[in-house]
């Protein structure tokens, strides 16, 4: 089973910071099955990016992902008030399906 | 518009059973892959199980192999998840997925979540 481990487990920035995420894996994805989503309470999650660098229709293009093999990185550009919210990885290369522990973007 | 509805969700007893249904609408259900992913209360996502476009390939997390069953009608374009010997352990909100179009293999992103149904597992 690959682990996914995100970090920092909480990000604090004000409106306007950049905010960087991580997401690490327990060994090489093998390519760049990877995806980010964005949960916001009490609603369902939403997918951000896929293929670790490719943004889902209606995502603004202040959210991008890079990365392969076993680091990845999601970068929000400028924080907007509806980006403080958690963020999970996940990888869809080999089953089981897992996904990261989450990362809490709050305001400063 | 492309929508999941989930419905079966409850209360159940340690040792029961539920079956999930999400009835999708607004795409060509029997092109896409479909899963379910869990999120127990105050807790992270976790994949559960994925089914192909043709239904005949499926994968599960190891915790619920051999008592979950994913299934799928296309001709309903409906989703279920049959749910046997529930454990406290299984209580989550519980979310229908489609896929992305897969380039290479089977399985991808997750684009289109439900709202998702509550279960329930207390005596």
């Amino acid at each position: 089973e690959i682990v996914l481990t995100q970090s920092p487990g909480t990000l604090s920035l004000s409106l306007g910071e950049r905010a960087t995420l991580s997401c690490r894996a327990s060994q090489s994805l093998g390519g760049t099955n990877l995806a980010w989503y964005q949960q916001n309470p009490g609603q369902a999650p939403r997918l951000l990016i896929y293929g670790a660098s490719s943004r889902a229709t209606g995502i603004p293009d202040r959210f991008s992902g890079s990365g392969s093999g076993t680091d990845f990185t999601l970068t929000i550009s400028r924080l907007e008030p509806e980006d403080f919210a958690v963020y999970y990885c996940q990888q869809y290369g080999s089953s089981p399906f897992t996904f990261g522990g989450g990362t809490k973007v709050e305001i400063k | 518009e492309v929508q999941l509805l989930e419905s079966g969700g409850g209360l159940v007893q340690p040792g029961g059973s539920l079956r999930l249904s999400c009835a999708a609408s607004g795409f060509t259900f029997r092109s896409y892959a479909m899963g379910w992913v869990r999120q127990a209360p105050g807790k992270g996502l976790e994949w559960v199980s994925s089914i192909s476009g043709s239904g005949g390939i499926t994968s599960y997390i190891d915790s619920v192999k051999g008592r979950f069953t994913i299934s799928r009608d296309n001709s309903k374009s409906t989703l279920y998840l049959l749910m046997n010997s529930l454990r406290a352990g299984d209580a989550a909100v519980y979310y229908c997925v489609k896929c992305l179009p897969a380039v290479t293999g089977i399985w991808t992103a997750s684009d289109v979540w439900g709202r998702g149904t509550m279960v329930t597992v207390s005596s």
